[in-house]
């Protein structure tokens, strides 16, 4: 079974850094796409990025290009979605989610990792 | 890429059927057969209830149905259920701007 595991609850403060992660179990992680979608408190879902696990294709949404940094450690079948500087506007829930190459949808999805960044 | 525009809400009795729009533009909606629809109960990850305008993954009820005409994909859920009751998202593969998708605005279905 295809399944992703998001890394635990996160509280920072503005300005610290921050790296979650996605595991994949279950499937060939080269032969996929991650996706990290942005839901902020009561409000809908938002594509941050996608990433390409097969080479280097990675693509931001405008609205996040420069503000996060998206990577993957495919030793260990493990996505990361990384802050050098957190506001407290990044306070929200994050998602990963993956599609097969060749497809343009994307199944299953973490159980999401919550972010708060408060002083 | 602004996002692709759903009712905010939708509601109907149990058994009854109920539709959610989503519009875009030729550029998404109306250029690909590539649009998903997902679930969203309070608190939950969303999960795929159709792919490819039409077709259902393995598990999900057949009470689900997706359509699209021209710019606009639809979702019909029949015989309404309160396990029903979620936010619903739309999803399209774009060429408009990266990263090649873009959601709906979301369409919250209340079961009366």
């Amino acid at each position: 079974e295809v399944q992703l595991v998001q890394s635990g609850e996160e509280v920072k403060k503005p300005g610290e850094s921050l790296k979650i992660s996605c595991e994949a179990f279950g499937y060939t992680f080269t032969n996929y796409w991650i996706g990290w979608v942005r839901q902020m408190p009561g409000k809908g879902l938002e594509w941050m990025g996608i990433m390409f696990l097969g080479d280097t294709d990675l693509r931001y949404s405008p609205s996040f290009q420069g503000q996060v940094t998206i990577s993957a450690d495919k030793s260990i079948n493990t996505a990361y979605l990384q802050w050098s500087s957190l506001k407290a506007s990044d306070t929200a829930m994050y998602y990963c989610a993956t599609a097969r190459d060749g497809t343009t949808y994307f199944d299953p999805w973490g159980q999401g990792t919550p972010v708060t960044v408060s002083s | 890429q602004s996002a692709l525009t759903q009712p905010a809400s939708v509601s109907g009795s149990p058994g009854q059927s109920i539709t959610i729009s989503c519009t875009g533009t030729s550029s998404d909606v109306g250029g690909f057969n590539s649009v998903s629809w997902y679930q969203q109960h309070p608190g939950k990850a969303p999960k795929l209830m159709i792919y490819d305008v039409s077709y259902r993954p393995s598990g999900v009820s057949n009470r689900f149905s997706g359509s699209k005409s021209g710019n606009t994909a639809s979702l019909t859920i029949s015989g309404l259920q309160t396990g029903d009751e979620a936010e619903y998202y739309c999803n399209s593969y774009t060429t408009s701007s990266t990263p090649n998708y873009v959601f709906g605005t979301g369409t919250k279905v209340t079961v009366l």
